[in-house]
Protein backbone atom coordinates (compact mmCIF):
# COMPACT_ATOMS: atom_id res chain seq x y z
CA UNK A 1 0.00 0.00 0.00
CA UNK A 2 1.54 3.71 -0.90
CA UNK A 3 1.38 5.53 1.94
CA UNK A 4 2.83 9.08 2.29
CA UNK A 5 3.50 10.84 5.51
CA UNK A 6 4.13 15.11 5.72
CA UNK A 7 6.22 16.20 8.59
CA UNK A 8 8.02 19.78 9.54
CA UNK A 9 4.76 22.01 9.23
CA UNK A 10 4.04 24.12 12.04
CA UNK A 11 4.15 28.04 13.20
CA UNK A 12 6.62 30.70 11.60
CA UNK A 13 7.12 34.39 11.36
CA UNK A 14 6.95 35.89 8.16
CA UNK A 15 10.24 35.72 6.62
CA UNK A 16 11.36 32.71 8.18
CA UNK A 17 11.91 29.30 7.07
CA UNK A 18 10.78 25.46 7.25
CA UNK A 19 11.64 22.19 6.02
CA UNK A 20 8.65 20.15 4.85
CA UNK A 21 9.69 15.90 4.75
CA UNK A 22 7.09 13.80 3.22
CA UNK A 23 8.42 9.77 3.95
CA UNK A 24 7.36 7.85 1.34
CA UNK A 25 6.93 3.73 1.73
CA UNK A 26 4.60 1.24 -0.42
CA UNK A 27 6.79 1.64 -3.74
CA UNK A 28 9.89 2.49 -5.71
CA UNK A 29 10.12 5.85 -4.79
CA UNK A 30 12.99 6.66 -7.13
CA UNK A 31 11.05 5.44 -9.85
CA UNK A 32 8.15 8.50 -9.38
CA UNK A 33 7.67 11.96 -9.82
CA UNK A 34 6.76 13.44 -6.70
CA UNK A 35 4.95 16.70 -6.03
CA UNK A 36 3.69 19.64 -3.41
CA UNK A 37 0.21 20.76 -3.44
CA UNK A 38 -0.83 23.16 -1.01
CA UNK A 39 -4.24 24.06 0.20
CA UNK A 40 -5.15 27.69 1.72
CA UNK A 41 -7.45 27.32 4.74
CA UNK A 42 -10.80 27.05 2.99
CA UNK A 43 -9.59 27.57 -0.51
CA UNK A 44 -8.79 25.24 -3.30
CA UNK A 45 -5.84 23.33 -4.16
CA UNK A 46 -2.85 25.21 -5.86
CA UNK A 47 0.27 23.26 -7.27
CA UNK A 48 3.70 24.13 -5.80
CA UNK A 49 6.36 22.12 -6.97
CA UNK A 50 7.79 19.22 -8.62
CA UNK A 51 10.88 16.42 -9.26
CA UNK A 52 11.70 13.93 -11.17
CA UNK A 53 12.70 10.38 -9.91
CA UNK A 54 16.37 11.19 -10.01
CA UNK A 55 16.13 14.68 -8.72
CA UNK A 56 17.41 16.06 -11.56
CA UNK A 57 14.69 18.08 -12.71
CA UNK A 58 12.47 20.70 -10.82
CA UNK A 59 9.87 22.77 -11.83
CA UNK A 60 7.91 25.53 -9.41
CA UNK A 61 4.99 27.69 -9.15
CA UNK A 62 5.80 31.36 -10.45
CA UNK A 63 4.75 32.51 -6.43
CA UNK A 64 7.35 30.19 -4.73
CA UNK A 65 10.29 30.23 -7.42
CA UNK A 66 13.24 31.37 -5.80
CA UNK A 67 11.91 30.94 -2.21
CA UNK A 68 11.17 27.43 -2.14
CA UNK A 69 13.59 24.16 -3.33
CA UNK A 70 11.88 20.75 -3.59
CA UNK A 71 14.93 17.62 -3.65
CA UNK A 72 14.09 14.26 -2.50
CA UNK A 73 16.41 11.02 -0.68
CA UNK A 74 15.90 8.37 -2.69
CA UNK A 75 18.32 6.35 -0.10
CA UNK A 76 15.69 7.55 2.77
CA UNK A 77 12.53 7.57 0.28
CA UNK A 78 12.11 11.32 1.54
CA UNK A 79 10.64 13.96 -0.22
CA UNK A 80 11.34 17.77 0.80
CA UNK A 81 10.12 21.02 0.34
CA UNK A 82 12.76 23.76 1.94
CA UNK A 83 10.22 27.45 2.31
CA UNK A 84 12.83 30.34 2.66
CA UNK A 85 11.25 33.70 3.19
CA UNK A 86 7.87 32.73 4.18
CA UNK A 87 4.91 34.80 3.84
CA UNK A 88 1.38 35.02 5.31
CA UNK A 89 -0.15 34.08 2.17
CA UNK A 90 1.98 30.97 2.24
CA UNK A 91 -0.10 29.85 5.15
CA UNK A 92 -1.67 26.26 4.25
CA UNK A 93 -1.84 22.76 4.75
CA UNK A 94 1.20 20.91 2.40
CA UNK A 95 0.29 17.75 0.71
CA UNK A 96 2.73 15.86 -0.52
CA UNK A 97 1.48 13.91 -4.38
CA UNK A 98 2.82 11.09 -6.01
CA UNK A 99 2.95 11.52 -9.98
CA UNK A 100 0.36 9.60 -11.51
CA UNK A 101 -0.13 7.97 -15.06
CA UNK A 102 -1.43 11.02 -16.84
CA UNK A 103 -0.58 14.63 -15.36
CA UNK A 104 -2.50 13.49 -12.17
CA UNK A 105 -1.53 12.56 -8.75
CA UNK A 106 -2.55 9.24 -8.09
CA UNK A 107 -1.43 9.05 -4.01
CA UNK A 108 -1.71 11.67 -1.48
CA UNK A 109 -0.67 12.50 2.05
CA UNK A 110 -2.55 13.73 4.98
CA UNK A 111 -0.88 17.03 4.84
CA UNK A 112 0.96 19.34 7.13
CA UNK A 113 -0.06 22.97 8.34
CA UNK A 114 2.31 25.66 7.50
CA UNK A 115 1.33 28.81 9.37
CA UNK A 116 2.76 32.27 8.92
CA UNK A 117 2.09 35.09 11.39
CA UNK A 118 3.84 37.24 13.95
CA UNK B 1 -3.07 30.90 -14.47
CA UNK B 2 -6.59 31.47 -12.86
CA UNK B 3 -8.07 28.59 -11.03
CA UNK B 4 -10.87 25.96 -13.09
CA UNK B 5 -14.17 27.41 -12.57
CA UNK B 6 -16.91 24.53 -10.64
CA UNK B 7 -19.85 25.59 -8.62
CA UNK B 8 -19.45 25.86 -5.18
CA UNK B 9 -21.86 23.71 -3.82
CA UNK B 10 -24.44 20.73 -5.72
CA UNK B 11 -26.49 18.45 -3.74
CA UNK B 12 -28.90 15.80 -4.34
CA UNK B 13 -30.85 13.04 -2.13
CA UNK B 14 -29.39 9.19 -1.83
CA UNK B 15 -29.99 7.61 -5.06
CA UNK B 16 -30.19 10.34 -7.42
CA UNK B 17 -27.32 11.51 -10.08
CA UNK B 18 -25.48 14.69 -9.95
CA UNK B 19 -22.81 16.19 -12.11
CA UNK B 20 -20.19 18.82 -11.58
CA UNK B 21 -18.81 20.78 -14.21
CA UNK B 22 -15.01 22.10 -14.21
CA UNK B 23 -14.59 24.83 -16.85
CA UNK B 24 -11.15 26.29 -17.99
CA UNK B 25 -10.04 27.37 -21.58
CA UNK B 26 -8.44 25.80 -24.76
CA UNK B 27 -5.32 26.40 -22.87
CA UNK B 28 -5.96 23.88 -20.55
CA UNK B 29 -9.57 21.56 -20.20
CA UNK B 30 -10.54 22.49 -23.69
CA UNK B 31 -6.80 21.73 -25.65
CA UNK B 32 -5.97 18.46 -23.88
CA UNK B 33 -7.48 15.06 -22.40
CA UNK B 34 -5.60 15.44 -18.88
CA UNK B 35 -8.45 16.18 -16.54
CA UNK B 36 -8.68 14.39 -13.56
CA UNK B 37 -10.76 14.66 -10.25
CA UNK B 38 -10.52 14.38 -7.16
CA UNK B 39 -12.58 13.39 -3.64
CA UNK B 40 -11.48 14.91 -0.24
CA UNK B 41 -13.16 14.41 2.79
CA UNK B 42 -13.30 16.83 5.65
CA UNK B 43 -9.56 16.91 7.16
CA UNK B 44 -8.66 13.65 4.95
CA UNK B 45 -6.17 13.59 1.98
CA UNK B 46 -7.59 13.88 -1.65
CA UNK B 47 -8.26 10.81 -3.16
CA UNK B 48 -7.88 10.38 -7.34
CA UNK B 49 -11.39 9.60 -8.47
CA UNK B 50 -10.62 10.48 -12.70
CA UNK B 51 -7.89 10.51 -14.85
CA UNK B 52 -7.63 11.17 -18.43
CA UNK B 53 -11.17 13.03 -18.56
CA UNK B 54 -13.10 9.61 -18.03
CA UNK B 55 -10.78 6.51 -16.81
CA UNK B 56 -11.16 5.32 -13.19
CA UNK B 57 -8.28 3.92 -11.59
CA UNK B 58 -8.50 0.58 -9.58
CA UNK B 59 -11.09 0.33 -6.64
CA UNK B 60 -13.11 3.08 -7.55
CA UNK B 61 -16.80 2.80 -7.94
CA UNK B 62 -18.30 2.90 -11.11
CA UNK B 63 -20.80 5.32 -10.07
CA UNK B 64 -17.94 7.94 -10.41
CA UNK B 65 -17.92 8.88 -14.35
CA UNK B 66 -15.93 11.75 -15.98
CA UNK B 67 -16.54 13.16 -19.30
CA UNK B 68 -15.80 16.36 -21.71
CA UNK B 69 -17.03 18.73 -24.24
CA UNK B 70 -15.09 21.72 -25.52
CA UNK B 71 -13.64 23.99 -22.37
CA UNK B 72 -15.64 22.29 -19.63
CA UNK B 73 -14.70 18.47 -18.17
CA UNK B 74 -17.81 16.75 -15.57
CA UNK B 75 -18.29 14.11 -13.04
CA UNK B 76 -21.26 12.42 -12.86
CA UNK B 77 -21.87 10.99 -9.39
CA UNK B 78 -24.60 8.06 -9.95
CA UNK B 79 -26.79 6.72 -7.08
CA UNK B 80 -25.66 9.01 -4.66
CA UNK B 81 -24.52 8.11 -1.17
CA UNK B 82 -24.16 9.48 2.17
CA UNK B 83 -20.30 8.20 1.63
CA UNK B 84 -20.04 10.47 -1.31
CA UNK B 85 -20.51 13.65 0.69
CA UNK B 86 -17.15 15.72 0.50
CA UNK B 87 -15.30 18.42 -1.39
CA UNK B 88 -14.55 17.78 -5.44
CA UNK B 89 -12.00 19.04 -7.41
CA UNK B 90 -10.90 18.91 -10.76
CA UNK B 91 -7.28 19.71 -12.14
CA UNK B 92 -6.07 20.40 -15.85
CA UNK B 93 -2.53 20.00 -17.02
CA UNK B 94 -2.26 23.37 -18.40
CA UNK B 95 0.16 25.36 -20.85
CA UNK B 96 0.84 28.39 -18.90
CA UNK B 97 3.72 28.87 -16.95
CA UNK B 98 2.78 25.96 -14.55
CA UNK B 99 1.89 22.76 -15.79
CA UNK B 100 -0.74 22.23 -13.43
CA UNK B 101 -4.02 24.04 -12.75
CA UNK B 102 -7.08 23.17 -10.23
CA UNK B 103 -10.51 23.90 -9.68
CA UNK B 104 -12.21 26.19 -7.72
CA UNK B 105 -13.76 22.89 -5.54
CA UNK B 106 -17.96 21.61 -5.44
CA UNK B 107 -18.87 20.97 -1.74
CA UNK B 108 -21.50 17.81 -2.46
CA UNK B 109 -23.93 17.65 -0.72
CA UNK B 110 -26.35 14.10 0.20
CA UNK B 111 -29.51 15.35 1.16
Amino acid sequence: EVQLVESGGGLVQPGGSLRLSCAASGFTFSNYWMHWVRQAPGKGMVWVSRISGDGSTTSYADSVKGRFTISRDNAKNTLYLQMNSLRAEDTAVFYCARDGSSWDFDSWGQGTLVTVSS
Amino acid sequence: QSALTQPASVSGSPGQSITISCTGTSSDVGGYNYVSWYQQHPGKAPKLMIYDVSNRPSGVSNRFSGSKSGNTASLTISGLQAEDEADYYCSSYTTSNTPYVFGTGTKVTVL
